[in-house]
């Protein structure tokens, strides 16, 4: 079945900088790669998405890039902001599959 | 508009107990999907809905977990004689349909049920 890993663990930036964080996924089979953000006591949102026919996608502050040669996925915030301190999860689909396994999670801490 | 709601929110239960998880998918929603979440941990997939059958039950970690949709709406997610490895998030999302390649269908999540064996 498909693995998701998920880098770094924690994170800590300060406010205005970048963060970046990546995940490998295993199952080549893979196509669809949303993001999540989670706060505490919710749900997870998703934040932005990528399949597998695109290499890179944009939305304000918050990008993705896809490698499918190299199976790993990134997220990228700009000019962070103290809001943006979540829990953030990658997934990866296989969407004739329609299971998704996520990453771990990474912890994001924007210091003011 | 409503979004995925879900009871209870905390769920306190002895070992051994049966508990019950509902789901209220976002109306319209064909698909819904449950998830479980340990502290610390990213998602695990359970079991997802499209209509009323469930086309993937590979996630269900053993056969004291079951869940069924009725209507096409909501979804009760059922565990029998818990234990302690039991406690989790439990997370319900719902999509207008099963995620395809090129629809834009994500999921909407549901806030969770907190559930505690003792």
């Amino acid at each position: 079945g498909e693995n998701v890993e998920q880098h770094p663990s924690t994170l800590s930036v300060q406010e205005g900088d970048s963060a970046v964080i990546k995940c490998t996924y295993s199952d080549s089979a893979s196509n669809y790669f949303p993001w999540y953000k989670q706060e505490l006591g919710k749900g997870p949102q998703l934040i932005i998405d990528i399949r597998s026919n695109v290499g890179e996608k944009k939305d304000q502050r918050i990008a993705v890039t896809l490698n499918k040669t190299a199976k790993h996925f990134s997220l990228h915030i700009t000019e962070t902001q103290p809001e943006d301190s979540a829990v953030y999860f990658c997934a990866a689909l296989n969407t004739n599959a329609g299971k998704s396994t996520f990453g771990d999670g990474t912890t994001l801490t924007v210091k003011p | 508009g409503a979004g995925v709601s879900q009871s209870p929110s905390n769920k306190v239960t002895e070992k051994g107990k049966d508990v019950e998880l509902r789901c209220d998918p976002i109306s319209g929603h064909t698909a819904l999907y449950w998830y479980r979440q340990s502290l610390g941990q990213g998602l695990e997939f359970l079991i997802y809905f499209q209509g009323n059958s469930a086309p993937d039950k590979s996630g269900l970690p053993s056969d004291r977990f079951s869940a069924e949709r009725t209507g096409g709406s909501v979804s009760t997610l059922t565990i029998q004689r818990t234990q302690q490895e039991d406690s989790a998030v439990y997370l319900c999302a719902s999509s207008l349909e099963v995620i395809r390649l090129h629809s834009p269908n994500e999921q909407y999540f549901g806030p969770g049920t907190r559930l505690t064996v003792t």
